[in-house]
């Protein structure tokens, strides 16, 4: 089945670091991905919506200067936390779409990031 | 985007059947209605997607009536392995979905 790969898995680093998290697509080309984040006991919240080729579209209220996304092919789409800060620490989780109009799309197993 | 709402949480013994209902009174006429698993510190497994009528596959089933304004995932004979977060969506693969906050199903043994 599809499979969507996150790297790395859990990542600890200081305040002021910025980090990269991977999101690959291991079996298919992915025109779009997504990128969530989700805090503790709640839901996933849809961060931005990562088209190959072209820029980002970010949701209301998330920072595109904050958390820059690069999807540079069909299978590689890429998060960075810039400057991150201990509210940044989240559980962060990409998606992409198999393609066509009816697929499902397949997650991530997620990277937990935390700012010391 | 379709808005969904699930309840809560559920509890049920092991060996039990669960059918947990899904209200999506907006779905437009192309949408999907797709179940995730979630457990803790994972991203959300693929359960189930469906557009009309049943589905079943290996591990569920999907009851959509013909109005589809709901739909009902059915877990036969749970383990404890299902405890876990339960979402149902609704759309179009290649586009946004929006999250409900899902339901926390409880396996007691």
């Amino acid at each position: 089945g599809a499979v969507v790969s996150q790297h790395p898995s859990w990542v600890i680093c200081k305040s002021g670091t910025s980090v990269k998290i991977e999101c690959r697509s291991l079996d298919f080309q992915a025109t779009t991905m997504f990128w969530y984040r989700q805090f503790p006991k709640q839901s996933l919240m849809l961060m931005a919506t990562s088209n190959e080729g072209s820029k980002a579209t970010y949701e209301q209220g998330v920072e595109k200067d904050k958390f820059l996304i690069n999807h540079a092919s069909l299978t590689l789409s890429t998060l960075t936390v810039t400057s991150a800060h201990p509210e940044d620490s989240s559980f962060y989780i990409c998606s992409a779409d198999l393609g066509g109009g009816n697929q499902p799309q397949h997650f991530g197993d997620g990277t937990r990031l935390s700012i010391l | 985007l379709a808005k969904t709402t699930q309840p809560i949480s559920m509890d049920s013994y092991e060996g039990q059947e669960v059918n947990i209902t899904c209200s999506h009174n907006n779905i437009a006429t192309n949408d999907y209605i797709t179940w995730y698993q979630q457990f803790p510190s994972q991203g959300p497994r693929f359960i189930i997607q469906g557009y009309k009528t049943k589905v079943t596959n290996e591990v569920a089933s999907l009851f959509i009536p013909a109005d589809r304004k709901s739909s009902t995932l059915s877990l036969p004979r749970v383990s404890l392995s299902d405890t876990a977060v339960y979402y149902c969506l609704v759309g179009l693969g290649y586009q946004k979905v929006t999250f409900g906050i899902g339901t926390k199903l409880q396996v007691i043994p």
